[in-house]
């Protein structure tokens, strides 16, 4: 597809299992950005991939939360120990290297519920 | 702290009334973006500022970016129910990572 895919929609768990995210960016959008927005709230970064650098990892909550990137196409955001605060929509963003102005193009999000 | 705070946090208004909200900061930016939210949905970007005192119409929506490069404002004209959505203002920082403000959520009645 032409924009960017998040899989699953929607994932259920139970407390203290692992969960995988999924972000498929727009093809040729060397940044990729993962955010977490709960309930009502703003966006929280979480973590942002540009091109062969390392990771800016800064606004990953805890350890427990961890995130790859393969080349410059698919990521994964994983979840280890799921807590029931850790429910949210995370939301993956992609975007042309444009350093300081580029626009983000975000994908649906993946609701995560906590049991 | 938040590096962007934004006024109001939530703003219920009748269709055909104007309002204005604000996106505020201590530090300077060399640009700005709005973008707007509807549920279920990612955010999409509306405009972005680039230069201190520039004024952008996006139909019945105005953007000013602050001449200090500090802060944005969005005002709406007339507004639609159409217009509903969470509103939020956004910056490239340090490693040129995009943050968000806090969002202003809009709510416009028939």
């Amino acid at each position: 597809g032409a924009g960017v895919s998040q899989s699953p929609s929607n994932k259920v768990t139970e407390k203290g299992k692992d969960v995988e995210l999924r972000c498929d960016p727009i093809s040729g959008h060397t940044a990729l950005y993962w955010y977490r927005q709960r309930l009502g709230q703003g966006l929280e970064f979480l973590i942002y991939f540009q091109g062969n650098s390392a990771p800016d990892k800064s606004g990953l909550p805890s350890d427990r939360f961890s995130a790859e990137r393969t080349g410059e196409s698919v990521s994964t955001l994983t979840i280890q120990r799921t807590q029931q605060e850790d429910s949210a929509v995370y939301l993956c963003a992609s975007s042309l290297p444009i350093l300081g102005a580029g626009e983000l193009f975000f994908g649906e999000g993946s609701r995560l519920t906590v049991l | 702290t938040q590096l962007l705070e934004q006024s109001p946090q939530f703003l219920s208004i009748q269709e055909g009334e104007n309002l204005t909200v604000y996106c505020n900061s201590s530090s300077v930016f060399s640009s700005l973006q709005w973008y707007r939210q509807e549920p279920g949905e990612g955010p999409v970007l509306l405009v972005t500022v680039v230069t201190g005192g520039e004024v952008k119409k996006l139909k019945r929506l105005t953007f000013q970016f602050g001449d200090a490069r500090k802060d944005s404002s969005l005002h709406i004209t007339a507004a639609q129910p159409g217009d509903t959505g969470l509103y939020l203002c956004a910056v490239h920082y340090n490693t040129d990572k995009l943050i968000f403000g806090t969002g202003t959520r809009l709510q416009v009645f028939p």
